[in-house]
């Protein structure tokens, strides 16, 4: 198994409060991926980052930011939490974009109230 | 709006049969499909690919078809197994760009 870890694995907030979830691997990948996964959406992409301080925008990247100073570690930000954001998150990476396979980490349950 | 649709949420197979999976996508230009399988609680793994100028991926008891003609994509599994039980999610690329993924559908095997 690829070595991904996210932290927390479970989270309870409040909307309108800051909130930021932490995705490690020990691979080495240069790419690394947010998405979140909704009942009828499947897996959708939040941001990327294709090396430390390179980051790019997915498909439903308003309201969150991402961070990557280190190779292994890829930050993913709610400025300000809202209920609509609350899904359960995946952490993946590879070692090239598109052409191979993605592994993901355990995933990341937010719930906002 | 969705380019990649897995139109059957559920599927119930009895061990030993056949398991087909479908996966529809409308992007002329993804060239690169996965599939993955997902198990309650854990993140998704890879099963399988293939890319655009190949029409068939055999992987032991995985076998995933493409039909671009038809914008189709398959995954058979045989001989099914319980522990095949999980959500399947077909994924599609284009140029080596972002996948995007299905709504996945759930396989149940039954003993």
């Amino acid at each position: 198994d690829a070595g991904i870890t996210q932290s927390p694995r479970h989270k309870v907030t409040e909307t309108g409060t800051p909130v930021t979830l932490r995705c490690h691997q020990t691979e080495n990948h240069r790419y690394m991926y947010w998405y979140r996964q909704d009942p009828g959406h499947g897996l959708r992409l939040i941001h990327y980052s294709y090396g430390v301080k390179d980051t790019d925008k997915g498909e439903v990247s308003d309201g969150y930011s991402v961070s990557r100073s280190k190779t292994e570690d890829f930050l993913l930000t709610l400025e300000s939490a809202t209920s609509s954001q609350t899904s359960v998150y995946f952490c993946a990476i590879s070692e090239t974009r598109g052409w191979n396979e993605q592994y993901f980490g355990p995933g990341t349950r937010l719930t906002v109230t | 709006d969705q380019q990649v649709k897995q139109n059957s949420p559920s599927l119930s197979v009895q061990e030993g049969r056949i398991s087909i999976l479908n996966c529809d996508y409308t992007n002329s230009m993804f060239d690169y499909f996965l599939w993955y399988k997902k198990y309650p609680a854990e993140g998704p793994t890879f099963l399988i690919s293939i890319s655009s100028i190949k029409d068939k991926n055999e992987d032991g008891r995985f076998t995933v078809f493409l039909n671009k003609s038809a914008k189709h994509l398959s995954l058979h599994i045989v001989p099914s197994q319980p522990g095949d039980s999980a959500v399947y999610f077909c994924a599609a690329s284009a140029a080596g760009n972002q996948f995007y993924f299905g709504t996945g559908t759930s396989l149940t095997v039954i003993p």
